[in-house]
């Protein structure tokens, strides 16, 4: 069965500091991954996904994210954070031939001080 | 495009009273979508996965009958949260997937539900 992991409940980081969200997962075969952001009383929004290629993945808002199998992790980068950054970012993984229904992370909570 | 748009944006109700939830896909069909609820913090729970033209299947512990998902057509699905009470207060999100495997969901704006 998938399943992923968000180790960190909070995430606190200076802006103009490089930041990292960390996620782990585990599935059969290769991953479909996913990160999500949600601002407060808003849905989520798809920041990025990887689902084949080059390991480091780029998407919106100047987040990236690198692909590690052997340490099955995708964590989340941005080089410089942004107090607008300040979020909750979900990673979800879908495992090939499973259901579409992806397995979602608990959620990293995001705070960036100015 | 793929924008999912959900309403009401929130809504206050009395305990005892039905509440309707709205979630439509704007510029494609979805002939599958998602209802989940978040606790404050919390991560999502899926709560059933609604398909068109057929009935809902639910997760394990939600209440069929007090969440009534209806997805009559291939653009839009409704969530009727039945006889409110407080512990349903809640946040309440729908997505689909626009695309094939690899597509991640889109997901509406959700709904905040205040039963009082």
């Amino acid at each position: 069965a998938q399943s992923v992991a968000q180790p960190e409940d909070q995430v606190n980081v200076a802006e103009g500091n490089p930041l990292t969200v960390k996620c782990t997962y585990s599935v059969s075969g290769n991953p479909y991954l996913f990160w999500y952001v949600q601002y407060p009383n808003r849905g989520l929004q798809f920041l990025l996904k990887y689902i084949t290629g080059d390991n480091l993945v780029k998407g919106s808002y100047g987040f990236e994210a690198e692909f590690n199998k052997s340490q099955t992790s995708f964590h989340l980068k941005k080089p410089s954070a942004l107090v607008s950054d300040s979020a909750l970012y979900f990673c979800a993984v879908r495992e090939p031939g499973g259901s579409y229904i992806p397995t979602f992370g608990r959620g990293t909570s995001l705070i960036v001080h100015p | 495009g793929a924008v999912v748009s959900q309403h009401p944006s929130w809504v206050i109700c009395k305990s005892g009273t039905s509440v309707k939830i709205e979630c439509r896909s704007l510029d494609f069909q979805a002939t599958t979508m998602f209802w989940y609820r978040q606790f404050p913090k919390q991560s999502l729970m899926l709560m059933a996965t609604s398909n068109e033209g057929s009935k809902a299947t639910y997760e394990q512990g939600v209440e069929k009958d007090k969440f009534l998902i209806n997805h009559a057509s291939l653009t839009l699905s409704t969530l009727t949260v039945t006889s409110a009470h407080p512990e349903d207060s809640s946040f309440y999100i729908c997505s689909a997937i626009p695309g094939g495997f690899d597509s991640p969901l889109h997901f509406g704006n959700g709904t905040r539900l205040t039963v009082t």
